[in-house]
């Protein structure tokens, strides 16, 4: 199993370009969910997916669309970057809720100039 | 809502001593989930140990374990005997039942063994 995987690693991004960010795990896991780190603080919930065709917003997301249409595939869209954005995008998966721990992924580290 | 909160900013411990990281929380919810996650300076997010609200019994991973005092709303870190490859940043976070019921993450304690 490669777990959650994330890509790209690394991106630059001018400001009002867009992008998406890909995150796929091979777990058959139905919670998915995609979190921004900003320097020095905890991470926070920018959207979520309890299945396919499912998605919700989390405390962070505007500036950010998301859609569930397999499984497997839970991608991050920017719709305009902004330097704001500027943080490292996790996504992480669970098989369950409460009482499951979620797997992350490697992580994205993005710049907005 | 639930909020997570971890007093401790940085902290240093003698490698081969125990340390605990505190974590203490705040939800109405009736039934939720704690955990505790690493991360290191590479910037991965490492799952350490779980603890149920229901769980009568501390959890144990190896050398973590997790002092959970639920009627003070508490679920400290501990870990013994450290190592230096525990010099990491340390995130408590909680389940519960808000958005989808994904996890809310404390700011952080970074910890630094000295050898």
């Amino acid at each position: 199993n490669a777990g959650v995987t994330q890509t790209p690693k690394f991106q630059v991004l001018k400001t009002g370009q867009s992008m998406t960010l890909q995150c796929a795990q091979d777990m058959n896991h139905e919670y998915m969910s995609w979190y921004r780190q900003d320097p020095g603080m905890g991470l926070r919930l920018i959207h979520y997916s309890v299945g396919a065709g499912i998605t919700d917003q989390g405390e962070v997301p505007n500036g950010y669309n998301v859609s569930r249409s397999t499984t497997e595939d839970f991608p991050l869209r920017l719709l305009s970057a902004a330097p704001s954005q500027t943080s490292v995008y996790f996504c992480a998966s669970s098989v369950g809720t409460l009482f499951y721990e979620q797997y992350f992924g490697p992580g994205t580290r993005l710049t907005v100039t | 809502a639930q909020k997570i909160t971890q007093t401790q900013p940085g902290m240093f411990v003698q490698e081969k001593e125990a340390v605990t990281l505190d974590c203490t929380y705040d939800t109405s919810d009736p039934s939720y989930g704690l955990f505790w996650y690493k991360q290191p300076s590479s910037g991965e997010m490492i799952f350490l140990i779980y603890q149920g609200s229901y769980d009568q019994q501390n959890a144990t991973e190896g050398r973590y374990s997790l002092n959970f005092q639920k009627a003070r709303k508490s679920a400290n870190l501990v870990i013994s005997a450290s190592q230096l490859g525990d010099s990491a940043m340390y995130f408590c976070a909680t389940r519960g039942n808000n958005a989808g019921n994904m996890l809310t993450f404390g700011g952080g304690t970074r910890l630094m063994v000295k050898p």
